[in-house]
């Protein structure tokens, strides 16, 4: 079982480019979400989909995109990076936002990013 | 609204002693809870969880933890720490209404001594 894949592992971008984390999960699950996690702050949602069309913002919205045309990936994209998005980056899916809301999440193994 | 809070940011333990790892929640009805432990370098990892039932629940590597409705907590316990436990760990709360979006706590970091 591959679960959550997460690409790239690691990223350096200067200030103002963008590009696209990649995050693809092989169980079929409903849910996906992306969340950031920064030292002394846990984990902060940025987005979250209950199926495949359907995105949603999180806590921290601001500078990122998604959209979801399969059940199977989620990526997210920054649109113009800056040194506050730093960050790692997790991907984490969960068999339905809906019907089975203890299903707990899969997450994949993160992305460092750094912006300089 | 929901919301998780670990109050311990660091615990120090000697490999061999017992582990307790505090995490109380806010919440109107029975929630539901899970733990995860977070490795160097690794995604987040399901510890145990807990739904409804028996209070005390197993879970992986050796953990347990107590859900006391009366005091909010769903505290973590191992009784003898090995060095392989040394992580990050997390407690998270699921809504039992409308759409499911967990609430993690802030984590807690876990420093074993030999």
């Amino acid at each position: 079982n591959a679960g959550v894949t997460q690409t790239p592992k690691f990223q350096v971008l200067k200030t103002g480019q963008s590009m696209t984390l990649q995050c693809a999960q092989d169980m079929n699950h409903e849910y996906m979400s992306w969340y950031r996690q920064d030292p002394g702050m846990g984990l902060r949602l940025i987005h979250y989909s209950v199926g495949a069309g359907i995105t949603d913002q999180g806590e921290v919205p601001n500078g990122y995109n998604v959209s979801r045309s399969t059940t199977e990936d989620f990526p997210l994209r920054l649109l113009s990076a800056a040194p506050s998005q730093t960050s790692v980056y997790f991907c984490a899916s969960s068999y339905s936002a809906i019907s089975r809301r203890g299903s707990p999440l899969h997450f994949g193994n993160g992305t460092r990013l750094t912006v300089t | 609204a929901q919301s998780v809070t670990q109050p311990d940011i660091h615990i120090t333990v000697s490999e061999g002693a017992s582990l307790e790892l505090r995490c109380n929640y806010s919440y109107g009805a029975t929630p539901y809870l899970f733990w995860y432990v977070q490795s160097p370098g690794q995604g987040l990892q399901l510890l145990l969880k807990y739904f409804s039932g028996d209070t005390l629940v197993q879970g992986i590597k050796g953990f347990e933890a107590e859900f006391k409705r009366s005091q909010s907590s769903f505290n973590l316990r191992k009784p003898s720490v090995h060095w392989s436990d040394a992580a990050e760990y997390f407690c998270a709360v699921g809504a039992s209404g409308g759409s499911y979006i967990p609430t993690f706590g802030r984590g807690t970091s876990l420093i074993v001594h030999p």
